[in-house]
């Protein structure tokens, strides 16, 4: 069975802060991942995916995220987060016709 | 587009209780996805569907049922509502492979039951 961990469960930064949360994935064999934002109120939005190629892969809003193969893990960064970023992300896993969701990480941006 | 589209955004429910949540895409995606999502917890699949006909159980079925008769619509229905149910749903639907995965949510829908 595959599973998706994402060990920050709140995190708090300032304005121009550099932002980097983890995610680390259980799965055997080859994965699609993906990262979610869910901004106060609304529903879910695609931030960035990783499927194939170059390890590092740039989203929306100026996101990044590192597939590292050998430690199971696509780590989210933001060189430096705005109060708009405020929000909850969530690390996936798409494998079998299924997406599987770590539990998120509520990212507050204090001004 | 209107994306996918759920009704009703809102609902109180008495345990015991039946209701259907409504889930219709416009997008002419072949999957489709019923998730849960409780504080502190992410999300749950409950059930999905990779074409009109096909339905396949998730991480959380119990207490629920769901069936797919056409491409556009993918009901939840829940048939004996408990307090565990309380949450926020959320239909989601997606292209097959080989951008699976990239999945577009509907507003959700928040259900109370007392």
């Amino acid at each position: 069975a595959q599973s998706v961990s994402q060990h920050n469960h709140h995190v708090i930064l300032s304005e121009a802060a550099s932002l980097e949360l983890g995610c680390n994935y259980s799965y055997g064999g080859t994965v699609n991942l993906f990262w979610y934002v869910q901004y106060p109120g609304q529903h879910l939005q695609l931030l960035l995916k990783y499927f194939s190629g170059d390890p590092l892969v740039k989203g929306i809003k100026g996101f990044e995220a590192e597939f590292i193969k050998s430690k199971f893990s696509f780590n989210l960064r933001k060189p430096s987060v705005q109060w708009s970023d405020t929000a909850e992300y969530f690390c996936a896993l798409y494998a079998g016709n299924m997406l599987t969701f770590g539990g998120g990480t509520r990212l507050m941006v204090k001004p | 587009n209107a994306g996918v589209t759920q009704t009703p955004k809102f609902r109180i429910l008495k345990i015991g209780q039946s209701m259907t949540l409504q889930c219709t895409q416009d997008m002419n995606h072949n999957y489709m996805y019923w998730y849960r999502q409780d504080p502190g917890m992410g999300l749950k699949l409950i059930y999905y569907s990779v074409g009109a006909g096909i339905t396949d159980k998730g991480e959380v079925p119990n207490g629920y049922n769901v069936s797919r008769s056409t491409t556009e619509d993918f009901p939840l229905r829940l048939e004996l509502a408990a307090p565990s149910q309380t949450s926020v749903y959320f239909c989601a639907s997606s292209y097959s492979s080989p951008t699976a995965g990239e999945l577009f949510f509907g507003e959700g829908s928040r259900l109370t039951v007392l």
